[in-house]
């Protein structure tokens, strides 16, 4: 079965940087464009990045563009998000999910990391 | 502020039909495909809806989408207590060369 397993979220300073890995199965990895789709407490759905099953295609949200990175290791069925120049605003659970339809349509989620940047 | 509007609550009683609006631009909703999510409380969201009018493998057909011009929507009949739950409608803008979700609806079994 599809398994999605986020990792590496945490409580960082303004500024700092973490790197959030997602760990998949149950699907060839290499075959699906993933995303990244975040939760401020309280708040509603923000679509951070994707990247195309070959890591030609990648998008990012302005929010985060400049500051976020998205890779992913199809060798290790992984994706990744390296995240610099933190801040309050980023707080949030980070979803990693697998694309279905379209660029909008995704059906497999993993269960969240929360990140929290507070000093 | 998304560029698609949700009301931001709904309710109904068990049994009745309610619909959740999500109302955008012609640079959305006008030329691109309405995708529904449910999020139950303190779980991952889930696609209800792809393609403005389909459903995922497993989705009740009490689920429905529908769209009009710049507007759409997410009916749900036969309404039961756990479809108590956060809504939202995702969309490609072409404005913002980017997917957007709108701001959410909650809806409540009263």
């Amino acid at each position: 079965q599809v398994q999605l397993v986020e990792s590496g979220g945490g409580l960082v300073k303004p500024g700092g940087s973490l790197r959030l890995s997602c760990a998949a199965s149950g699907f060839s990895f290499s075959d699906y464009y993933m995303s990244w789709i975040r939760q401020a407490p309280g708040k509603g759905l923000e679509w951070v990045s994707y990247i195309s099953g070959s890591g030609y295609t990648i998008y990012y949200a302005d929010s985060v563009k400049g500051r976020f990175t998205i890779s992913r290791d199809n060798a290790k069925d992984s994706l990744y998000l390296q995240m610099n120049g933190l801040r309050a605003e980023d707080t949030a659970v980070y979803y990693c999910a697998r694309r279905y339809a379209g660029l909008v349509g995704v059906d497999y989620w993993g269960q969240g990391t929360l990140v929290t940047v507070s000093s | 502020q998304s560029v698609v509007t949700q009301p931001p609550s709904a309710s109904g009683t068990p049994g009745q039909r309610v619909t959740i609006s999500c109302s955008g631009s012609s640079a959305n909703i006008g030329s691109n495909y309405v995708y529904w999510y449910q999020q139950l409380p303190g779980t991952a969201p889930k696609l209800l809806i792809y393609r403005d009018n389909q459903r995922p493998s497993g989705v009740p057909d009490r689920f429905s989408g529908s769209k009009s011009g710049t507007s759409a929507s997410l009916a749900i009949s036969g309404l039961r207590s756990d479809d108590e739950a956060d809504y939202y409608c995702a969309i490609w803008d072409d404005s913002l060369s980017g997917p957007v979700f709108g701001g959410g609806t909650k809806l409540t079994v009263v």
